[in-house]
């Protein structure tokens, strides 16, 4: 079992909806990375949080470190949102290494 | 502008070749990265450096080699010891335990 599980694996949408895509990880953290992966590849940091909720724009992302979870939504969703979005946790004991989850596939079509 | 640098975009390995993909950041981080990630598949560390002069193994780290002589700089290079080169190589670097900037990545393919 991976120790930074996503769900779901892929999701589709409609242009305006809103999306939840969430993140559940077994192991103790001190920080939470949510990062989006373009079509091209690319990876950009969207959030990292150890507590609370952060919101930039459309997205936001919360984290609840008793229940070890962390959602990312976005609402009004556009086409634009499409790509892959992985969630990553500086693990207490991982040095200086993050684990990753499997990523989360989301295609909003017009 | 501040960023992670990654060359080539595009490479190509003959059989028996070893080629090197370049990472270069002017973040000042101390701490670079290289992952692999293959088609629908998420990223795996091949080696890491927290400080120059030294580095660690991933989870992967067989057929690759890595240097640190320079803060800036933390060239990856795929040995012909490496039988499945083919991937998307990124490259990434942190101030510590922080946000983790990328490269724009590299696609590896053989001839």
């Amino acid at each position: 079992k991976n120790e930074v599980e996503q769900s779901p694996q892929n999701l589709t949408a409609q242009e305006g909806e809103f999306i939840t895509i969430n993140c559940s990880y077994s192991v103790g953290i001190s920080a939470l990375h949510w990062l989006q992966q373009h079509p091209g590849g690319g990876i950009v940091s969207l959030f990292m949080l150890s507590s609370g909720k952060k919101k930039h724009g459309r997205l936001i992302a919360t984290i609840n470190i008793q229940e070890k979870h962390s959602s990312l939504h976005i609402t009004a969703s556009h086409p634009r949102d499409s790509a892959v979005y992985i969630c990553a946790v500086w693990g207490e004991t991982s040095g200086s290494r993050l684990t990753f989850g499997e990523g989360t596939q989301l295609t909003v079509n017009p | 502008d501040g960023g992670i640098t990654q060359s080539p975009k595009y490479l190509f390995r003959k059989e028996g070749q070893n080629v090197t993909l370049s990472c270069e950041q002017n973040l000042n981080h101390d701490a670079m990265y290289w992952y692999r990630q293959d088609p629908g598949q998420g990223l795996r560390l091949i080696y890491y450096s927290q400080i120059v002069n030294d580095f660690q193994k991933g989870d992967i780290a067989e057929g690759y080699s890595v240097s640190r002589e320079k803060k800036e700089s933390f060239p990856l290079t795929v040995t012909s010891a490496q039988k499945n080169p083919t991937a998307f190589y990124l490259c990434a670097s942190s101030m510590g335990r922080n946000i983790q900037y990328f490269g724009a990545g590299t696609r590896l393919s053989v001839l």
